[in-house]
């Protein structure tokens, strides 16, 4: 499956420094999506991109910026993170925003320490 | 956004027992996916269903939306250790972003 890829597969980070994610889709999506998933709270949405407008950031920190410079490119910006934010980070992109099927990345999975 | 519940969170079958898990709304829906993650994998879409009623097959697999529209379930008949993993429901209404249960984790002793 590499209709959605994602870089880097892993990564570890200090607490003071920057760093981002980068996500593809090859499928010719409209819609793209960040999650985080961790233990405590499995699927967890971030933030919702319809084609390339920021649509829908559900109260997440600002130390996480999003960017989505066209419809098949989004990338999530990580600065001055906390260790409560180690988990897998998931882009998924999907036809339109609502409620069609999604398509996962294979994640990032972040370790701050 | 939506409330949904998923339960059981986690079950333990031998191989070849059945396995079932369900979703649950309070409002009713426009439609539910299923997903499924494998272990060190990420979610990877089933099916979806959108008909009162419907049911629906893949293999051993037996997708059900309720008359209401408002449960779904997930039932696996003979497990295999390949169906390890946890599965998500998604419930969809309108032109809402979809919202997902917190998954049943599904454990399979050979």
């Amino acid at each position: 499956e590499t209709g959605v890829t994602q870089t880097p597969r892993h990564l570890v980070m200090g607490m003071t420094n920057k760093k981002s994610l980068k996500c593809e889709q090859h499928l010719g999506h409209n819609a793209m999506y960040w999650y985080k998933q961790s233990a405590k709270k499995p699927l967890e949405l971030m933030f919702v991109y319809s084609l390339e407008e920021r649509v829908e950031n559900n109260s997440v920190p600002s130390r996480f910026s999003p960017e989505c410079p066209n419809s098949s490119h989004l990338f999530l910006h990580l600065h001055t993170l906390q260790p409560e934010d180690s988990a897998l980070y998931l882009c998924a992109s999907s036809q339109a925003r609502g409620s069609y099927e999604q398509y996962f990345g294979p994640g990032t999975r972040l370790t701050v320490t | 956004g939506q409330q949904v519940m998923q339960i059981p969170q986690y079950q333990h079958v031998q191989e070849g027992e059945d396995f079932t898990t369900y979703c649950n709304s309070s409002t009713t829906l426009s439609n539910i996916q299923w997903y499924k993650q494998r272990p060190g994998g990420h979610p990877v879409f089933l099916i979806q269903l959108v008909k009162s009623g419907e049911v629906k097959k893949q293999k051993r697999l037996t997708f059900q939306f309720g008359e209401a529209k408002k449960n779904s379930s997930l039932h696996i008949t003979a497990t295999q250790t390949t169906d390890v993993g946890t599965y998500f429901c998604a419930v969809g209404s309108g032109y809402s972003t979809l919202t997902f249960g917190k998954g049943t984790m599904l454990l399979v002793s050979p």
